[in-house]
């Protein structure tokens, strides 16, 4: 199976500043036969379901706040939230749908500081 | 709105059963794959298995092959997942989701779009 590594583990940062969020992948998940990179993060609240934020690793599920990017190809891919607002605290999850079965890294915490 | 309604929290003890169901209201999934997902307290996601009902295709996680079911009656939009011989680490909020399927191509069970609301399995004796 491949395994997807987050970092860090949680973070905490100011209301206004910048998140980052890396996940890496034990193996290639960009399929060369369309070009895509088969990635998808979710943001995860305690008592509700997740939610989906990107899927092809950078298209931006509707909806989502444009504060939120995501990027990366191959075998690193980062999360990123330009500027923190108390409705983003949660953990967020990176998820590989490149092979089956599909997997998901460990979870980062994001906190305001 | 389309919805994915989920069945009551459960209790079990050891060695027992449990059967979830997935409802979908406001719309068919039959053309989507239904994702099968588990957190058990403190841990994180873990995709457990899937079912793409227009191709009858189900696949499981290698740790819980022999012991999860994943099945699916379009009549009534409703999926489910059974999981057998419980034990107390099984005891986590159990999520179904969908999402759309790439099967026959790469990637059978892609991105999970919607959600259900989560149910409840406690295992104890």
């Amino acid at each position: 199976d491949i395994v997807l590594t987050q970092s860090p583990e949680s973070l905490a940062v100011s209301l206004g500043e910048r998140a980052t969020i890396n996940c890496k992948s034990s193996q290639n998940i960009l399929y060369s036969s369309n070009y895509k990179n088969y990635l998808a993060w979710y943001q995860h609240k305690p008592g509700q379901p997740p939610k989906l934020l990107f899927y092809w690793a950078s298209t931006r599920e509707s909806g989502v706040p444009d504060r939120f990017s995501g990027s990366g190809s191959g075998t690193d891919f980062t999360l990123t939230i330009s500027s923190l607002q108390p409705e983003d605290v949660a953990l967020y999850y990176c998820h590989q749908y490149y092979t089956t079965p599909p997997t998901f890294g460990q979870g980062t915490r994001v906190e305001v500081k | 709105q389309v919805q994915l309604v989920q069945s009551g929290a459960e209790v079990r003890t050891p060695g027992s059963s449990v059967k979830v169901s997935c409802r979908a209201s406001g719309d068919t999934f039959s053309s989507y794959a239904i994702n099968w997902v588990r957190q058990a307290p403190g841990q994180g996601l873990e995709w457990m298995g899937g079912i793409i009902p227009m191709s009858r295709i189900t696949n499981y996680a290698q740790k819980f092959r022999g012991r999860v079911t994943t099945t699916a009656d379009e009549s009534t939009n409703t999926a489910y997942m059974e999981l057998s011989n419980l034990r107390s680490e099984d005891t986590a909020v159990y999520y179904c989701a969908r999402g759309k399927s790439g099967y026959p191509m790469r990637g059978y069970f892609y991105a999970m779009d919607l959600w259900g609301q989560g149910t409840t399995v406690t295992v104890s004796s």
